[in-house]
């Protein structure tokens, strides 16, 4: 079975830190992977999403950047955090072959910025 | 531009009532609908999702229903319980591409649902 795992759980950053948080799935080969921040009180916002390794495609414009260094492996980074960071973030994926477009979440990480 | 209208965003229900939660849609190349729900301070899971070809689909306690004239999608939650307790979420989504690829879901804002015991 697929699991997809996020670290960490949680983090508090000061302003003008940087940042990186990890995705990974297991069990599953050329999955699509997707960053989504949802902020409190409100619905998802997908920020990134990815076919494939080194391919990324960025929703909205921002402050923070995502890589895909391995097939199963999704990174968010930013190199200086804004308070209007702080959410919770959330990694999902789906097959990348399919006839649509089923997605499954990770268990989340917290972001606070001072 | 909000593309998946959700209401309400909150709702109290009696156990053993009918929770039901309604979202409309704008963009008619949509061709996927999912419900989410999730706990605080978890990630959203996977509930109950439904295609454009069919009016209604029905998993134990939960049912879609789907009114592609209207582009209207409402989830139906018979027999509530306390442990429905929870944020649901309704989204949509575009077919995937012909590489395997595919655009993100577009989510509803989310429905805080209570169910009082």
């Amino acid at each position: 079975s697929q699991t997809i795992h996020q670290w960490p759980a949680t983090l508090v950053q000061p302003v003008g830190s940087p940042l990186s948080l990890e995705c990974t799935v297991e069990g599953t080969s050329n999955p699509n992977l997707y960053w989504y921040r949802q902020a409190a009180g409100r619905g998802l916002q997908l920020l990134f999403y990815s076919v494939g390794i080194g391919q990324i495609s960025s929703e909205v414009p921002q402050n923070l950047s995502a890589s895909r260094p391995q097939d199963r492996q999704f990174i968010l980074s930013s190199k200086k955090l804004l308070l209007s960071d702080s959410g919770f973030y959330l990694c999902a994926w789906s097959k990348g072959q399919g006839s649509y477009n089923e997605q499954f979440f990770g268990p989340g990480t917290r972001l606070t910025v001072l | 531009q909000q593309q998946v209208k959700q209401s309400p965003q909150s709702l109290i229900v009696q156990k053993g009532g009918i929770s039901i939660i309604n979202c409309a849609y704008e963009n008619t190349a949509f061709d996927y609908f999912p419900w989410y729900q999730q706990f605080p301070g978890k990630g959203p899971a996977l509930l109950i999702a439904i295609r454009p070809d069919v009016s209604e689909k029905k998993e134990g306690r939960f049912t879609i229903s789907f009114n592609k004239s209207a582009k209207q999608f409402s989830l139906h939650i018979m027999d509530s319980q306390p442990g429905d307790s929870a944020t649901y979420f309704c989204a949509a989504s575009t077919p995937m591409y012909s590489g395997g690829g595919a655009d993100g879901l577009t989510f509803g804002k989310g429905t805080h649902l209570i169910i009082q015991p």
